[in-house]
């Protein structure tokens, strides 16, 4: 079974701080992954799209990294703003003959003042 | 102003009846989709639509009904055969379903309560 699991649950940081999201996925065959960032009571937002070959890809202060032989990613948020409040979603889509997408349940984070 | 949109936003609705959520997208994609989302849960396919007149059932489609008349327009319709429908509820688009590099873009959602 296609399984995307995301670690921490919740984080609190400071405004001005880093941090480290990762996601961890079984989902065969492989196809590609994408951060979503989600807004409290919004639709979310695509970040960024990771391939097989490809090892790290920024959006701005966001940048993702993959490691396809590990099956895990992370998503690093430099110089964190209030903004950046928000569930960050981590999507796998499988290799099929209509996109299939297994959802990761989010880590919530917080950017305090 | 291109985009997909929902309506309405918020939706109360009394146990046994049947209620229709709006989902319009003018970005020209031919696939469309509906997702729940439940506290601490990821999101959850429903219902999905890769051409107009045609629908596939996803992962929870049981008590949830769709159509697509149009290229532009999926409604979803949750029944009172839906056991626990208090949710948000997500529709999305993308160019084709046949890829997994299409981005799927999101609506803004309609949180449903069931009172």
């Amino acid at each position: 079974k296609n399984q995307v699991e995301q670690s921490p649950q919740s984080l609190i940081i400071l405004e001005g701080k880093n941090c480290t999201l990762q996601c961890n996925y079984t989902v065969s065959p492989f196809s590609n992954l994408r951060w979503y960032k989600q807004d409290t009571g919004r639709g979310p937002v695509s970040l960024t799209i990771m391939t097989f070959s490809e090892n790290t890809k920024s959006n701005g202060r966001y940048t993702a990294t993959l490691d396809a032989d590990t099956k895990q990613s992370s998503l690093h948020i430099t110089a964190s703003q209030l903004s950046d409040s928000a569930s960050y979603i981590c999507v796998v889509s499988a290799k099929s003959g209509y996109s299939t997408l297994t959802f990761g349940k989010g880590t919530m984070l917080l950017v305090s003042p | 102003d291109g985009g997909i949109t929902q309506s309405p936003k918020y939706l109360f609705r009394k146990e046994g009846q049947n209620v229709t959520l709006s989902c319009e997208q003018n970005l020209n994609h031919d696939a469309m989709y509906w997702y729940r989302q439940d506290p601490g849960q990821g999101l959850r396919l429903i219902y999905y639509s890769q051409i107009v007149n045609d629908f596939q059932k996803g992962d929870i489609a049981e008590g949830y009904s769709v159509s697509r008349e149009k290229k532009e327009s999926f409604p979803l319709t949750v029944t009172s055969a839906q056991k626990n429908p208090t949710a948000f509820y997500l529709c999305a688009s993308s160019i084709t379903g046949t890829s997994g590099f299409n981005e799927q873009f999101f609506g803004p959602g309609t949180r449903l309560t069931v009172l």
